[in-house]
């Protein structure tokens, strides 16, 4: 069966802040690790990471994959409130897309 | 371009009624997903299909059926609802499951049981 953690489930941090969440996965025929933000509603797309050690970036948000130790990371550095939200955690095989349980980001001014 | 379209967004249920949630997409992708989402549980797949006539079970499929009659929609229904699929119901839709592509999300489903 696929699994996903994510970890920690939740954190507290101040603006300013850096803040790295981590997920781990064991999929059968792995294709694609996939970062969410959800904002009460629908979850939006991060970043899509397929190969080892190539770092995404968008602004201050970057992830990165290690296909051999079955991880990947999110860091979100100079955290701002607009920052809050639950970050999702989601890995493709050739037909499902399997999600964590996510972790619940709480940025306060 | 509306991408993915979920009906209703709100409903109550009484225990033992049935009812359907639609799921439409106009992007022509083949994948689609049905999940529901609880506190502090993430998103859990209940039933997918990978193309038009296809279904499969997810983690969670027990007490609901799908069809995928037509490509663009998905239907997911409870034939006798429960306290316990009192939830938030999320459609996705995919392109496919070899280009590595994103899932794009309805707006979701918000279904209370009583």
């Amino acid at each position: 069966e696929d699994k996903v953690v994510q970890s920690p489930l939740s954190l507290v941090v101040h603006e300013g802040d850096t803040v790295t969440l981590n997920c781990s996965y064991e999929v059968t025929n792995f294709r694609s690790l996939l970062w969410y933000k959800q904002e009460k509603k629908a979850p939006t797309f991060l970043f899509m990471l397929t190969s080892s050690g190539i770092e995404k970036k968008s602004g201050r948000l970057s992830s990165i994959l290690d296909k051999k130790e079955l991880f990947s990371i999110l860091n979100i550095t100079a955290t701002q409130t607009g920052d809050s939200a639950v970050y999702l955690c989601a890995v493709s095989n050739d037909y499902k897309l399997s999600f964590g349980a996510g972790t619940t980001v709480t940025v306060r001014a | 371009n509306a991408g993915v379209t979920q009906t209703p967004k709100f409903r109550v249920l009484k225990t033992g009624q049935s009812m359907t949630l639609l799921c439409a997409q106009d992007m022509n992708h083949e994948y689609m997903y049905w999940y529901r989402q609880d506190p502090g549980m993430g998103l859990r797949l209940i039933h997918y299909s990978v193309g038009e006539g296809t279904t499969a079970k997810g983690e969670v499929p027990d007490g609901y059926n799908v069809s995928r009659l037509k490509k663009q929609n998905f239907l997911l229904g409870l034939e006798s609802a429960a306290p316990s699929q009192t939830s938030v119901y999320f459609c996705a839709s995919r392109r496919d499951g070899g280009s590595n592509t994103e899932a794009f999300f309805g707006q979701g489903t918000r279904l209370t049981v009583v």
